[in-house]
């Protein structure tokens, strides 16, 4: 849990501004992955990215949201145009290598994201 | 795809006593399944995980069975103590060309001095 490094820990953001959440994952994890948690309720998954490339992206809305995973540096997932109902608690995971089902899935210690 | 059920969504237990969590999973082709403790404010940690070719796991007071025919598994804690208050996921991964792990709704465990 410890390895998975995000920023900002806290995010307040105005309705209609843009909002940038940071991802590092644990060394040597190429694989990344976005769970949203609305207060008192589970981890929904948003999307999965290996690096340069987003590998499924079923669980992100169509608009406003997007990821990317560069080739240097942290996977950032961007919201914009923030509304009230994007105010929730952003977490990032990662894993090592692709198709090994059973790779243990580390989480970050998550970005909560306030829109007022 | 998979769907996780999990049960109960709260759960109160006097300190010392067991508590069991339920979940149980869709796809019958899942064969990896860890268990999240989450403590307010933080992120999600991993406390015990079991894979289909074992039917049961233990890590001290903490341990994990699989019922791979009823496609059902449990967490059981004993002994427990006010620092196991948290809320606990179980999740179920589906092989494939990437690992999708899937997760239940969370089990609110207070546990009562």
């Amino acid at each position: 849990n410890a390895g998975v490094m995000q920023n900002p820990r806290h995010l307040v953001r105005r309705r209609g501004q843009e909002a940038r959440l940071r991802c590092s994952p644990m060394k040597g994890h190429s694989h990344v992955y976005w769970y949203r948690q609305l207060p008192e309720e589970g981890l929904k998954f948003m999307v999965y990215l290996q690096k340069e490339n987003i590998i499924d992206e079923s669980g992100m809305p169509k608009e406003r949201f997007s990821a990317e995973f560069p080739k240097e540096g942290p996977s950032i997932l961007r919201i914009q145009q923030v509304v009230r109902g994007d105010s929730a608690a952003y977490f990032c995971a990662s894993s090592t290598d692709r198709g090994k089902s059973g790779n243990t899935i580390y989480f970050g210690e998550g970005s909560w994201l306030t829109v007022v | 795809g998979e769907n996780v059920e999990q049960h109960p969504s709260t759960l109160s237990v006097q300190e010392g006593d067991s508590a069991v969590i339920k979940c149980t999973y869709s796809d019958s082709a899942s064969n990896y399944f860890p268990w999240y403790k989450q403590e307010l404010g933080k992120g999600p940690q991993l406390i015990i995980d079991i894979r289909s070719n074992v039917g049961e796991k233990k890590d001290q007071r903490i341990a994990v069975t699989l019922n791979k025919t009823a496609k059902h598994f449990s967490l059981h804690i004993t002994e427990t103590q006010p620092e196991d208050s948290a809320v606990y996921f179980c999740a179920a991964s589906t092989p494939g060309g990437y690992q999708k792990v899937t997760f239940g709704t969370g089990t609110k465990l207070q546990v009562i001095p």
